[in-house]
């Protein structure tokens, strides 16, 4: 079954200690995204990669980091988290780019304390 | 960081009613928009990828059109029905190799 698939699906953890979400994809899609969804702000882009070893910034890309080693994953570093993190996350996949529809993730849910 | 608008931003309308939305984007540099159905505990799924400034897109009872010069997009949704009701988003591509700017959505809900 096509999909994307992030790990962990709910953590919750303290202020300062390293936490990675996993995203993978089965698609071999080139492009893969991180979103984090706030109430009132709507979905918000964190960071993007249109192939391995490429990212680009979104528009929320501070105290993240992102990898792209292999085609199939993406994860989500917060290497110092903090309370202002504290989201529901999304990752998304395509196989281009601007006219390809996204694929979602089941979502993460990160309380930072 | 690209302004992309949906209006309203919530609707609730009786089970048979016909709605709309809109979405407003950036006219230049257009290069898709895109709508997305987001229904509560689950995850975004795509509704519509326009990329033509004229485009009229169907699926079921779900339609959308594109303006590309004056930068809107509708969404229309025939004979609302209960399991209709969701988070409605549409997103914004600047450019071939942009981001995605998403608007905050339309919630609407379909009472019975």
């Amino acid at each position: 079954e096509a999909q994307v698939t992030q790990n962990p699906r709910y953590l919750i953890t303290v202020t300062g200690k390293k936490l990675t979400v996993t995203c993978s994809q089965n698609m071999n899609h080139e492009y893969m995204s991180w979103y984090r969804q706030d109430p009132g702000l709507g979905l918000r882009q964190i960071y993007y990669s249109m192939n391995v070893e490429v990212t680009d910034k979104g528009d929320v890309p501070e105290g993240y980091k992102v990898s792209r080693k292999e085609k199939r994953n993406f994860p989500l570093i917060l290497e110092s988290p903090s309370p202002n993190q504290t989201s529901l996350y999304f990752c998304a996949s395509s196989p281009g780019q601007s006219n390809q529809p996204q694929h979602f993730g089941d979502g993460t849910r990160l309380s930072i304390l | 960081i690209l302004n992309v608008e949906q209006s309203p931003q919530s609707l609730h309308v009786q089970e048979g009613d016909s709605t709309n939305f809109t979405c407003s984007f950036p006219s230049s540099n257009f290069y898709a928009l895109h709508w997305y159905r987001w229904e509560t505990a689950k995850s975004p799924e795509a509704l519509f990828v326009m990329t033509l400034n004229g485009d009229e897109k169907k699926k079921g009872r779900i339609s959308a059109t594109l303006n590309t010069k004056e930068g809107y997009s509708y969404l229309y949704i025939k004979g609302s029905q209960p399991e209709d009701s969701a988070t409605y988003l549409c997103a914004f591509y600047a450019g071939a190799n942009s981001k995605l700017t998403f608007g905050k959505g339309i919630t609407l809900s379909v009472r019975p």
